[in-house]
């Protein structure tokens, strides 16, 4: 998983701006992800992408954006259509689009909104 | 599409008992059920996964198993240590799809 990094490591928000995660992975991976995770919840899938210049949304796609030019890097960039956007927003890449295999994670990045 | 519930949400044991975690799936295509520790700030890491042409996985105290007629998997951890303290997240998937769905997550606390 340390081929995986995340930054900035804590990012702060004023309301109405845009922002973007940077993601971007050294292992050669064909998939990577986007999830979010709120205290004490889960992680939602908000968008992935199996390969270059092609990405899904995910399960609360509403208020980001991504894009996928480079195989390993997956921009996240939240908008200003997102209503609450604080949280911990963790990037992931799994080697194979095909066959399922284990995720691996960066660092995470933590929002905050002012 | 694949719902994946998690139980208990909080456990809380005595230092060198077992822990065990149980999830469900619904997609009965699933075939590959990974567990995640999450320690507080830190990045999920895998600590056992497995597939479903086996029943049972072990790696020294932590084991999984599956059960695919009834669509669950739980993970057992013997032996518990406090440094066993942490968020563990069950997760499903299925070949040619590559997502991921997340169970709601297990607080293990472990007293010394």
């Amino acid at each position: 998983d340390g081929g995986i990094t995340q930054s900035p490591k804590y990012l702060f928000r004023k309301e109405g701006q845009n922002v973007t995660l940077s993601c971007e992975q050294n292992l050669n991976h064909d998939a990577m992800y986007w999830y979010r995770q709120d205290p004490g919840q889960g992680l939602r899938l908000i968008y992935y992408s199996q390969i270059v210049n092609d990405f899904q949304k995910g399960d609360i796609a509403e208020g980001y954006s991504v894009s996928r030019e480079k195989k390993e890097s997956f921009p996240l960039t939240v908008t200003s259509a997102q209503k609450n956007p604080t949280a911990f927003y963790l990037c992931a890449s799994t080697p194979d689009a095909a066959v399922t295999d284990t995720q691996y994670f960066g660092p995470g990045t933590r929002l905050t909104v002012l | 599409g694949e719902n994946v519930e998690q139980h208990p949400s909080t456990l809380s044991v005595q230092e060198g008992d077992s822990a065990v975690i149980k999830c469900t799936y619904s997609d009965s295509a699933s075939n590959y059920f990974p567990w995640y520790k999450q320690e507080l700030g830190k990045r999920p890491q895998l600590i056992i996964d497995i597939r479903s042409n086996v029943g049972e996985k072990k790696d020294q105290r932590i084991a999984v198993t599956l059960n695919k007629t009834a669509k669950h998997f739980s993970l057992h951890i013997t032996e518990t240590q406090p440094e066993d303290s942490a968020v563990y997240f069950c997760a499903a998937s299925r070949d040619n799809f590559n997502k991921f769905y997340f169970g709601s997550g297990t607080k293990l606390n472990v007293k010394p």
